[in-house]
């Protein structure tokens, strides 16, 4: 059972926009900023937005974050093939004291 | 370029200990706000966060983990080991180790992690 709420799938026909949500309590999301990540098959976890709503460079910007009070989610506009991936949202916890994630969502792109 | 590598070994018996080393460059562990984190997935399965080593030496260990978690770093080496002990094969995944900007508080730079099978 993931500390943080993601739903565990999504999907969306190519050229659609899509978004994902991740909710959380008041010692991570309520109080840190969130970041999530996109997991290709057999890949590595890649970062795709940061401090909730910051792309990092090469990110295009049809992906954006947002966040509001316990609660973040994840937009994907003009969805592509490509974008068919695990996606996890991640936060600092201050109770725990570490990290805590999101129990992924698998986007299917139809 | 910031680049993180793991290494060990692929299959461990139950109760035995297991030493995970991280290699990277890019980066120094020297520096202040920097650090590496050791995160796992199990097949099929969510990230789970297991620890993280800050520049000033400082650690942290998740609470459900913490009795069996060891993480140091060799700064010379740029490397970090993570010992976990008495496995068992619920503990069989893929263990990753990732770059940690904590001025921006994200893990920012994964491994490509190694996947480590507990069976007898």
């Amino acid at each position: 059972q993931s500390v943080l709420t993601q739903p565990p799938s999504a999907s969306g026909t190519p050229g659609q926009r899509v978004t994902i949500s991740c909710s959380g309590s008041s010692s991570n999301i309520g109080t840190n900023a969130v970041n999530w990540y996109q997991q290709l098959p057999g890949t590595a976890p890649k970062l795709l937005i940061y401090t909730n709503n910051q792309r990092p460079s090469g990110v295009p910007d049809r992906i954006s974050g947002s966040k509001s009070g316990t609660s973040a989610s994840l937009a994907i506009s003009g969805l592509q093939s490509e974008d068919e991936a695990d996606y996890y949202c991640a936060v600092w916890d201050d109770s725990l004291k570490g990290w805590v994630f999101g129990g992924g969502t698998k986007l299917t792109v139809l | 370029q910031i680049t993180l590598k793991e290494s060990g070994p692929t299959l461990v018996k139950p109760t035995q200990t297991l030493t995970l080393t991280c290699t990277f460059s890019g980066f120094s562990l020297r520096t202040i706000g920097v650090g590496v984190d050791w995160i796992r997935q199990p097949p099929g399965k969510a990230l789970e966060w297991l620890a993280l080593i800050y520049w000033d030496d400082d650690k942290r260990y998740s609470p459900s983990l913490k009795s069996r978690l060891t993480v140091t770093k060799d700064t010379s080496k740029n490397q970090v080991v993570l010992r976990m002990t008495n496995m068992d094969p619920v503990d069989t995944a893929t263990y990753y180790c990732a770059h940690v900007n904590w001025n921006q508080v994200v893990i920012d730079y994964w491994g490509q992690g190694t996947l480590v099978t507990v069976s007898s």
